[in-house]
């Protein structure tokens, strides 16, 4: 069973385009939620994350909008560039297991020049 | 400073055999993940050490197992290896292992069991 749900699987958009990538999570224990940046041949790398007790966070081009009675959550990326091209990871820690982090499927994120 | 090493970067292994894959985690960080990432999916939680000890383990065998060392790199070690095996498999350090710690991974080790 998938803990967090991720979608558009893949995204393609302009140059200066806001993707948008959305999560969804059931179980109301998790207490973090970050987003992951992955290029072909690297391990993720962390983005930005939040808290579910503040519904936004910007760092820099990238902001988090969180919904915790929806338990939704999703990535806006700003001004969009070539080099975003990436896949993008949602994730969510369990709090009762300590620091074991539930992960999305991914998105393909493809900005067109 | 040098972020996570693994290796090796690539293996390939036929059905039954063992395999060892080590990571050195960042300098200072004492807690070490490992998560296995199956082609076109997200990564998996398979163990999580901290100062030596076990501290979680996912829903995997128990033909998977790690240890962590004194100078807190460690070892995932996958026994009677399996063609659902064949995975990126990545390791992640963090300073702790405490509540909202960032997880810094390596680039993986590719497996490919035939």
């Amino acid at each position: 069973q998938q803990q967090v749900k991720q979608s558009p699987q893949s995204l393609i958009v302009q140059k200066g385009g806001i993707p948008i990538i959305n999560c969804a999570y059931e179980n109301t224990a998790f207490d973090y939620f970050p987003w992951y940046q992955q290029f072909p041949g690297k391990g993720p790398a962390l983005l930005i994350a939040i808290r579910p007790d503040v519904s936004e966070k910007k760092e820099g081009r990238f902001t988090i909008s969180f919904n915790k009675s929806a338990k939704q959550f999703s990535l806006h990326i700003m001004d969009s560039q070539p080099g975003d091209s990436a896949t993008y990871f949602c994730a969510a820690r369990d709090a009762a297991t300590g620091n074991q982090f539930y992960f999305g499927t991914g998105t393909s994120l493809t900005v067109i020049p | 400073d040098a972020g996570v090493t693994q290796s090796p970067t690539h293996l390939i292994k036929t059905r039954g055999q063992h395999v060892t894959l080590r990571c050195s985690p960042i300098s200072g960080h004492k807690s070490v993940s490992w998560y296995q990432q199956v082609l076109g999916q997200g990564p998996q939680f398979i163990f999580q050490y901290y100062e030596k000890e076990e501290r979680g383990r996912g829903n995997f065998p128990d033909r998977f197992s790690a240890r962590q060392f004194p100078n807190y790199s460690s070892e995932l070690n996958v026994n009677a290896l399996l063609l659902g095996d064949s995975a990126l498999y990545l390791c992640a350090s963090s300073p702790s292992a405490g509540a909202g710690e960032k997880l810094f991974f390596g680039s993986g080790t590719q497996l490919s069991v035939l």
